[in-house]
């Protein structure tokens, strides 16, 4: 059974560092991942998504990474600002698992001005 | 506005009364999909639907129940509530009815069940 884990579990940063949030699956037949990014009280929203035969994707000041055959990926934070302050999540789709994403259980991520 | 719109937003009820937590999507969406959010156990799913008239069981199906008779529609029935089915849920929805895109979420609903 495909198990996400995202490591740390909070983090906290002064406004301008660069950042990274680390995310690992232990079986390696996903068909795509997805990083969320989810604020206090609201629902999720995506920010990239990438397909297993990508290495990257990039949105802005965030860039996402896979490496599928270690069971990684990691989302990049470029020049951190206080409104990056939130929950963000990794979800990955299994090729065997009919439709069900597999969330891990997030970074809980505090920027300070 | 591309969305999907859950409600209630919050609603505190108590055991067995039965309830209705409706989501709709106006993105013509295929895949719809519910979960629950818990502390230390993350996001779950608890039933999924790839079109009208198919629905599926997630991870934690047990005391819920859905149906899609309408695309847009998704509503999740909570039949005799108890209070292990306090939580924050959300209701999802994707282009493909395989969920092989973009994943897009409501706002949630928290219930609380005495």
């Amino acid at each position: 059974k495909q198990e996400v884990t995202q490591i740390p579990a909070a983090l906290s940063v002064p406004e301008g560092e660069n950042l990274v949030l680390n995310c690992s699956f232990t079986d390696s037949a996903i068909y795509n991942l997805q990083w969320f990014r989810q604020d206090p009280g609201k629902g999720l929203t995506s920010l990239l998504l990438i397909q297993s035969s990508q290495r990257e994707q990039t949105s802005g000041r965030l860039n996402a990474s896979l490496d599928k055959s270690s069971g990684r990926s990691t989302l990049y934070i470029a020049a951190s600002q206080p409104g990056d302050s939130a929950t963000y999540l990794c979800a990955v789709k299994n090729n065997n698992a009919g439709n069900m994403l597999t969330f891990g259980g997030g970074t809980r991520l505090m920027v300070k001005p | 506005e591309a969305q999907v719109t859950q409600n209630p937003r919050y609603l505190i009820t108590v055991t067995g009364k039965k309830l209705t937590v409706t989501c709709s999507q106006n993105m013509n969406h295929e895949y719809m999909s519910w979960y629950r959010q818990d502390p230390g156990l993350g996001l779950r799913q608890i039933y999924y639907s790839m079109n009208v008239e198919a629905t599926d069981k997630g991870d934690v199906p047990e005391g819920y129940k859905v149906s899609r008779k309408e695309k847009r529609n998704f509503p999740l029935i909570l039949e005799s509530p108890s209070p292990n089915q306090t939580s924050l849920y959300f209701c999802a929805s994707s282009l493909s009815k395989r969920n092989t895109g973009e994943l897009f979420f409501g706002e949630g609903s928290r219930l609380t069940v005495l």
